[in-house]
């Protein structure tokens, strides 16, 4: 069993729609989670960072962590054909600098 | 701005050639880090260093090694490439803190191998 595990996807929204991005995980020791966005032939980018349970918002985006149930998720309002790309979560514990990813989702938003 | 640069967008090479690929960051961070980008597999580690001339494997080391002679400069090598190593080569790096442990990345490198 992998340490993250990452709704598959792909997704495909209409402009203005709510969408919704979703990790699970498996080691209790994490402790700050991060997800980042990644362009077509790009590197990823760190878009959403945080490290206590509950939610945190970012203009669109809300990154939410659920620590009991080893979950975290992203939502992005009043979605954007700009935010078409792939998402992926990541997570590490404090002592450690590896992160551990998940797979990670594409966004498509049609115009 | 954090960058962090890698030497090639694209590469090409034969089956058994010995392959080079360069990151340089300009933030002083103390990580650095080689990844590898397979769809459907995530973004898995390869090799990882703390600080200049210390290495440590990541999960999925074999066929490749590592260099870091600089602490802004980290290379990853392929000592005999095989058609399995066609991939997407990412670089990044970090503080040494830890703590979050938020990467940088490089705009990574497609490599082909034939």
């Amino acid at each position: 069993q992998k340490e993250v595990e990452q709704d598959p996807g792909p997704l495909s929204v209409p402009e203005g729609a709510i969408v919704s991005l979703n990790c699970t995980y498996s080691n209790s020791a994490f402790q700050y989670f991060m997800w980042y966005r990644q362009y077509s032939r790009k590197g990823p980018e760190l878009l959403m960072y945080t490290y206590s349970s509950g939610n945190k918002e970012d203009g669109r985006f809300t990154a939410q962590v659920d620590k009991s149930s080893k979950y975290i998720s992203l939502f992005i309002r009043d979605s954007q054909p700009s935010d078409s790309a792939t998402y992926l979560c990541a997570m590490t514990s404090p002592v450690d600098y590896k992160l551990s990813f998940g797979a990670g989702t594409t966004v498509t938003v049609r115009a | 701005d954090v960058k962090v640069t890698q030497s090639s967008r694209y590469l090409v090479k034969r089956t058994g050639e010995k392959v080079f690929l360069e990151c340089v960051q300009d933030m002083d961070h103390e990580n650095m880090f080689w990844y590898r980008q397979d769809p459907g597999l995530g973004l898995r580690l390869i090799y990882f260093s703390y600080d200049v001339k210390m290495k440590e494997k990541g999960d999925i080391p074999e066929g490749y090694s590592v260099s870091r002679e600089k602490k802004e400069r980290f290379s990853l090598i392929l000592e005999s490439a095989s058609t399995n190593q066609t991939s997407m080569y990412l670089c990044a790096s970090s503080f040494l803190s830890g703590a979050g442990g938020e990467q940088y990345f490089g705009p990574g490198t497609r490599l082909t191998v034939t």
